[in-house]
Parts: C-alpha cells; sequence; structure tokens
C-alpha cells in the first residue's frame, strides 16, 4: 500500500532549527511536497523535491532521498509565526497526491 | 487513519462539455468539505467551502455558476465544471474536515487532474 508518516506534534523555541521528517511509501514516484498549513487557511506551498539532495530557499530548507523514501524539511531561525502544521505529500506514478497527516508545530518564546 | 478518496483521479474532455468529480470521505463524516484548485508549484487555492445540506461558499473570484458543487451527504461532495475550457485544466482537490470530539483535523484527498483539450 501507499503511506506516508510523519511525526504528529513536535515543539521547539523561538529563534531555534527544527526538522520535520517525512518517510513515504508509493507506487512510482514523481516527486514530494511540503506546505504550511496556519488554522482556518488554506495550505501554502513551501517546496517540491523530485531529485535527491538539499534544496535552500530563505530559512527554509527541503531535503529528499529517493532510496530511503525520505524528505525532511528543515526551518532555521524559528519565528513564532512559524507555528502551523506541516504537510507532507508524495506524488506517485499516476500523479495522485498521498498525503501525510500533518506535523503540527509549536513555537515557545 | 482517516480517508478521503477522490474520483474520478485524471480527466480529458473536450472545450465545452461538463465534468463532475466526487469527493468522498470513507471512513468517517465530514462536517464540511473544501475544493482547491493546484497550479504547477504554487499554493492550493480554495474555491469553495461546502456544509452538508447547504449551499456552498465560494471565494473571491470563483464563479458559482461554473464550478457546481453539491455536499449531498456527510461523506459526499461534488464538484461539477460546467462548459469547460482550457484554462480550466488544472489539479483539483478536495478535503474533508471532521469535528469528532475535540480533535478538528482536515484530511486531503488524492486530486483530480483535468485536462481540457
Amino acid at each position: 500500500g501507499q503511506n506516508i508518516d510523519q511525526p504528529t506534534e513536535m515543539t521547539a523555541t523561538e529563534g531555534a532549527i527544527v526538522q520535520i521528517n517525512c518517510t513515504y511509501q508509493t507506487s512510482g514516484f514523481n516527486g514530494l511536497f511540503w506546505y504550511q498549513q496556519h488554522a482556518g487557511e488554506a495550505p501554502t506551498f513551501l517546496s517540491y523535491n523530485v531529485l535527491d539532495g538539499l534544496e535552500e530557499k530563505g530559512r527554509f530548507s527541503s531535503f529528499l532521498s529517493r532510496s530511503k523514501g525520505y524528505s525532511y524539511l528543515l526551518l532555521k531561525e524559528l519565528q513564532m509565526k512559524d507555528s502551523a502544521s506541516y504537510l507532507c505529500a508524495a506524488m506517485d506514478s499516476n500523479y495522485q497526491l498521498i498525503w501525510g497527516a500533518g506535523t503540527k508545530l509549536i513555537i515557545k518564546p | 487513519g482517516a480517508v478521503v478518496s477522490q474520483h474520478p483521479s485524471r480527466v480529458i474532455c473536450k472545450s465545452g462539455t461538463s465534468v463532475k468529480i466526487e469527493c468522498r470521505s470513507l471512513d468517517f463524516q465530514a462536517t464540511t468539505m473544501f475544493w482547491y484548485r493546484q497550479f504547477p508549484k504554487k499554493s492550493l487555492m480554495l474555491m469553495a467551502t461546502s456544509n452538508e445540506g447547504s449551499k456552498a461558499t465560494y471565494e473571491q473570484g470563483v464563479e458559482k455558476d461554473k464550478f457546481l458543487i453539491n455536499h449531498a451527504s456527510l461523506t459526499l461532495s461534488t464538484l461539477t465544471v460546467t462548459s469547460a475550457h482550457p484554462e480550466d485544466s488544472s489539479f483539483y482537490i478536495c478535503s474533508a474536515r471532521t469535528e469528532a470530539g475535540e480533535s478538528d483535523t482536515q484530511y486531503f484527498g488524492p486530486g483530480t487532474r483535468l485536462t481540457v483539450l
């Protein structure tokens, strides 16, 4: 079967760094997405990885290892506004999205 | 975990025809369902929010007569793209929200890829 695993909840301190992991099993692979979702709002696109390696975009970076079925989202210099749910989604060979349940990130002062 | 399905997963149609996309919550009752449109490597754009038994609430700029939403039951919502045109080609994603107990969680469907020729 196809599935995505990510931690349910994480807590971090303002100014620190946090890494949110995501493991996936899909039928074929056409890339992995990370989204940020604040309560009551639509998910916001953060990153898309289809090749192995790290992609950096400001304070956020995303890493992919296709051989391990593993990705992580790295958030640096955490700010209070980063408190949100972070969704990992993998696209399979039929271009269907397999969604993780989301990781609720709590930032403490 | 909760599962949301969409049917069809992919559809190709001719310009001017109508296409219906179904969104089902498979093992829970969804108080609210959402319809999104995704452009490549872009955020999900919320199109409308639908509550069972009442009219859908459309976001600004979304034509309600073009994108018909019916939320017939607590497990099924449909989006009909009427008189589809090539610019309607996109990836449509639904999500379902459950408010079981103290939990308020949103589950996303796998998406439907619409191509209008």
